[in-house]
Order: structure tokens, then sequence, then C-alpha cells
């Protein structure tokens, strides 16, 4: 079964700075997605970012980048130039290519100190 | 363009009793998909409907069940509730099978049970 791990329970960093976020999964799939979800305190679940495993290029959307490490299982989320509205639960999750669901890690709480 | 809605947002049962939550999938979605979210962790996969019919189940037990309509809506019924089941229910939507787009699934804001 795949699993996806989050080490950093808690991340804070300064207004206008950059933070990196880890995820590490483990699966023998080849074909497979990954993303990046965002939870605020509205407990809606938005999407930040996709990675599409067959792809080399590493996904980015504006100030939102990741960093797939493919044979290392790794899958980094870096926010530049924070700002207060990052300030949320982020969850990497993992999807086998033609499955159902999504594995989700534990989450890690991003703080922005003004 | 509605998206996902869902209804109760928050309720409160006793040990024993069932419960019935209700999901809008966004306009367009034919597949909806029930996660748990329980304080503190990630959602886990419950189970996913499209067109009607349960495709995919998680590691729940069967007293965990839903439907889906032919408008696509969702219920997610629990019966006996037991003290574990208070957590962050989601649905979620998407068009069509996994295996037709990039997956991306979209939210609804979640039904917060609470079982005493």
């Amino acid at each position: 079964a795949q699993t996806v791990t989050q080490s950093q329970p808690e991340m804070s960093v300064q207004e206008a700075e950059t933070v990196t976020l880890s995820c590490t999964y483990d699966t023998s799939e080849s074909d497979y997605y990954l993303f990046w979800y965002k939870q605020p305190p509205s407990r809606q679940m938005i999407l930040v970012i996709r990675q599409e495993a067959y792809k080399q290029q590493n996904a980015t959307e504006n100030r939102f980048s990741v960093n797939f490490q493919k044979a290392a299982k790794s899958f980094s989320l870096k926010i530049s130039d924070s700002q207060l509205g990052d300030a949320a639960m982020y969850f990497c999750a993992y999807r086998n290519q033609g499955a159902q669901k999504l594995v989700f890690g534990q989450g890690t709480r991003l703080t922005i100190n003004p | 363009e509605t998206g996902v809605t869902q209804s109760p947002t928050h309720l409160i049962k006793t040990r024993g009793q069932q419960v019935t939550l209700r999901c809008s999938s966004q306009s367009g979605h034919n597949t909806v998909s029930w996660y748990q979210q329980a304080l503190g962790q990630g959602p886990q996969f419950i189970f996913q409907y499209y067109r009607e019919e349960e495709n995919g189940r998680g590691n729940f037990p069967p007293r965990f069940s839903g439907l889906q309509f032919p408008n696509y809506s969702s219920e997610l019924n629990v019966n006996a509730l037991e003290l574990d089941d208070s957590a962050l229910y989601l649905c979620a939507s998407r068009p069509g099978l996994a295996g037709g787009n990039t997956g991306e699934l979209f939210f609804g804001e979640g039904s917060r049970l609470t079982v005493l």
C-alpha cells in the first residue's frame, strides 16, 4: 500500500520569506500523481499544485513550486514571498494512475509571522 | 459555477445513533468521494461513487454506507456510531473516473461530527 509521510508537523516563516515543506512517499508504481493541498481554517481543501510522475519538469504555480525527485520518492513544496494568507495546514497527497483514492500525509501546519 | 456543498456543517450525536451527511457535487461532476479526517490527521478515503454505484472503498466497516442520486448528489450514512467516528467528513467531486483526468478533486467544507 502506498504511504505518504510529512515529517514536519509545524513550520513557521517570516512574511515575504521562502519556506519549504517536505514530503516523501512510498510506492512501487511508476505512473502516479502527486498533489499539495491547502486547508485553511474554513476547512475546505484547496489544490495548490499538481505533479504528474512522468513529467521530469517540476511544476510551478506562481509563488508555489515543487522539487520532485522520483528516484528518492520526494516531493517538497516551496513557497516564495510568503503571505499572511498562506497560513494553513498543507497536505501532500498521492494517487495512482487509474485509482480512485487520494492517499494523504498527516499535514504540516504553516504559520506566517508578520 | 456552484462548488461542492455539504450539510450539515456541524452536528452532535450520541454513541449508537445513526447519522446521514449530504453532499451536492460541483456542476458537471459525476464522481463523488468521501473522506474522514480525524483531528490532527490527514483525510482517509472512505469510498467513491460513480454514476450511482460504489466503485472503490477504503478500509472502513460496512456500517459506513453511501448513496449517489441521479443528479450526482450523495449521502454518507454511518450506523451504530462510535466515539472514534468523531471527525470532519469531507466530500469531493471530480468530472469522470480517475483515469479520465489528472485527478484533481474539488472539496466541500466538510461536516464536523461529534459523537458523545
